[in-house]
């Protein structure tokens, strides 16, 4: 089936920089964008960036920018978020999403991983 | 960027009940790029509705979204008590792909 499985929880130090990975399985991985989305506790939905899988071509939330990076490596549909110069309101589980089609218009966000727990303490 | 509100920010109901969502954009969003999504505590979001108004697969037809323009709205026609969740609209028209707060739908 369908799914997107990401790595475990991570605990940083502020100022340290975190590595989320995505593996995907189920479909053909560059057929379809990656989003990353984030939450953080008992907060809302905050939308980070995108990938194409298939070229590697990113875009990101301003607010991210310069701090985040997207990668990604076929070989093992895996798709990477970075996430560096961490501070204390970046503690959020981070979640990576497929949507649509890079062959098609914009898509929603029809798969979703389980989420990844980051913590940023000293 | 295009700024979401939802409204109410939570919503009492009974089992049985109707519910209507409302979703409030600053700008107007092209419908086949707004969707809703139904979050349980401690799950990943779930797709419910994409391009305003299609129901994702395995949604029951008792989920419904329709609206245009700045205005959207997501129906559930008889609650059921799996429904009782936080609700997020999404616009993916322009970037950055925003969420709306959220509405929390409670059991009364």
């Amino acid at each position: 089936q369908v799914q997107l499985v990401q790595s475990g929880a991570e605990v940083k130090k502020p100022g340290a920089s975190v590595k989320v990975s995505c593996k995907a399985s189920g479909y053909t991985f560059t057929g379809y964008y990656m989003h990353w989305v984030r939450q953080a506790p008992g907060q809302g939905l905050e939308w980070m960036a995108w990938i194409n899988p298939n070229d590697g071509d990113t875009g990101y939330a301003q607010e991210f920018q310069g701090r985040v990076t997207m990668t990604r490596d076929t070989s093992i549909t895996t798709a990477y978020m970075e996430l560096s110069r961490l501070r204390s309101d970046d503690t959020a589980v981070y979640y990576c999403a497929r949507a649509g089609s890079i062959t098609s218009l914009p898509g929603a966000l029809d798969i979703w991983g389980q989420g990844t727990m980051v913590i940023v303490s000293s | 960027e295009n700024v979401l509100t939802q409204s109410p920010g939570t919503l009492s109901l009974s089992p049985g009940e109707r519910a209507t969502l409302s979703c409030r954009a600053s700008q107007s969003v092209d419908s086949i790029y707004l969707a809703w999504y139904q979050q349980k505590p401690g799950q990943a979001p779930r797709l419910l509705i994409y391009g305003a108004s299609s129901r994702a697969t395995g949604i029951p037809d008792r989920f419904s979204g329709s609206g245009s323009g700045t205005d959207f709205t997501l129906t559930i026609s008889r609650l059921e008590p799996e429904d009782f969740a936080l609700y997020y609209c999404q616009q993916y028209n322009t970037s950055p792909r925003t969420f709306g707060q959220g509405t929390k739908l409670e059991i009364k």
